[in-house]
């Protein structure tokens, strides 16, 4: 597609719920990346795929917290046991390059907006 | 570890104004820095890509400068309109690294 498709783009969960959260990065880009967005504040790093092979999961806040990226295309985010913390932005972002490559940025999707009440 | 701090935190500004705003980085080994543009409630719009080894990019009425040894960028926006009203974000990516770190942004609001 022209750019970074994410789905949904709001969505209200209950305390206790799991949610799936999804992105689709522009074909062709090899890397993905999700970043956190709490209110107020920069987006965080959460999680890094080259391809279907996660790379960085460093930032992933607890192991509620799982990506995946099957296909090395469209990637899921999953939260379990969804917790008001957990309430963010969450932003997908898509880039050509392998992590060597220095010249590129990063394309970003428009997020999705997670509430949990 | 790489911090990215972007002052001020909000600019409320008449229209017409030239204004800048500033981004200031730790570690200044870098592969490059972002600036991103965000509207309420919306994802982040890349405005300007400047390289490491570059001094400034322009674009329309935006002009980003990079000092890499002082650890410094700023955003200049020139002659200000209402549209521009919106968070700046300023994002670098540490060389050896793959993620952006990001700064926490400026509000800016200008004014009619």
């Amino acid at each position: 597609g022209a750019g970074v498709s994410q789905s949904p783009r709001y969505k209200v969960a209950k305390r206790g719920q799991d949610v799936a959260l999804r992105c689709d990065p522009i074909s062709g880009h090899v890397s993905l990346f999700w970043y956190q967005q709490a209110l107020g504040q920069g987006p965080e790093f959460l999680t890094y795929f080259q391809n279907e092979a996660q790379l960085d999961k460093s930032g992933l806040p607890s192991d509620r917290f799982f990506a995946e990226r099957p296909e090395g295309s469209v990637s899921t985010l999953k939260i379990q046991r969804t917790q008001q913390e957990d309430s963010a932005v969450y932003l997908c972002a898509s880039s050509l390059s392998p992590p060597r490559a220095e010249n590129y940025g990063y394309t970003f999707g428009s997020g999705t907006r997670l509430t949990v009440v | 570890k790489q911090e990215v701090t972007q002052i001020p935190a909000a600019l409320s500004v008449p229209e017409g104004e030239n204004l800048v705003l500033n981004c200031s980085f730790t570690d200044s080994a870098i592969y490059n820095l972002q600036w991103f543009r965000q509207d309420p409630g919306k994802g982040l719009t890349s405005l300007l890509l400047i390289q490491s080894s570059q001094r400034e990019q322009t674009s329309g009425r935006l002009n980003a400068s990079l000092d890499k040894s002082s650890g410094r960028s700023t955003l200049y926006i020139a002659a200000s309109q209402p549209g521009d009203s919106a968070t700046y974000l300023c994002a670098v990516r540490t060389s050896g690294t793959y993620k952006y770190i990001f700064g926490t942004g400026t509000r800016l609001k200008v004014l009619a």
